[in-house]
């Protein structure tokens, strides 16, 4: 079975200062995805990461993808309050080429502070 | 171009009545998921369709759930004799043929509450 464990659960950070959220899952996929949810809404797409060494950037977000460590990171740059939300990673069961569906970390919940 | 829409938002039940939540998928998609989430959870999958098929089910739970996706309207989450456990927010999510990247769209969500 597959499972994806985020870390942390938590985040409360000072706006300007620089954080990374980890995703970690357990058997082979190729393919990765970032969500944002804001509280009582529903899930907003950030990242696709489709290969090994893959790395998108938007903003002061970027995620990158290691398929062989089965890690996929997000990484904060300066937060601002803005970004306060919670961030989900989701592995999708498919692998080469089929539709599957996501198998969801539990979320980590980012709280960006003055 | 509509989003993913699905209703009610939110929907209030006594045990032991049925809940039906419905989706219709984004223009041009044709494949449809259905998600549960519990609170400070992340989603859980429960099913996943095309037009008039069910693809996968291995998240449905065996008794009391159903779901469709007739070939004409909205696709359906059915729950019959709801009990308080079933209180949760359900996500539809629809993607398009890409079967590269397979972006999940998702709706707003039906906030469902069992009295």
């Amino acid at each position: 079975e597959l499972k994806v464990e985020q870390n942390p659960l938590f985040l409360s950070m000072q706006e300007g200062k620089n954080y990374t959220i980890y995703c970690n899952y357990s058997t082979t996929s190729d393919r990765l995805y970032w969500y944002r949810q804001d509280p009582g809404k529903s899930l907003e797409s950030l990242f696709v990461l489709l290969s090994n060494g893959a790395v998108k950037q938007e903003g002061r977000l970027m995620a990158s993808l290691d398929t062989k460590a089965r890690l996929s990171t997000l990484h904060i740059t300066a937060a601002v309050h803005d970004l306060s939300a919670t961030y989900f990673c989701a592995v999708d069961m498919g692998y080469g080429g089929s539709q599957g569906n996501l198998i969801f970390g539990k979320g980590t919940k980012l709280s960006v502070k003055p | 171009n509509a989003g993913v829409m699905q209703n009610p938002r939110h929907l209030v039940r006594r045990r032991g009545q049925e809940a039906r939540l419905r989706c219709s998928p984004m223009k041009g998609h044709s494949h449809v998921y259905w998600y549960r989430q519990l609170p400070e959870e992340g989603l859980k999958f429960m099913v996943y369709l095309q037009k008039e098929n069910i693809i996968d089910e291995s998240g449905m739970p065996k008794e009391r759930f159903s779901a469709e996706f007739p070939k004409e309207g909205p696709s359906i989450l059915r729950i019959q004799q709801v009990v308080r456990g079933d209180s949760a927010a359900y996500f539809c999510a629809s993607s398009g043929l890409s079967k590269a990247k397979n972006i999940q769209y998702f709706g707003a969500g039906t906030r469902l509450s069992v009295l």
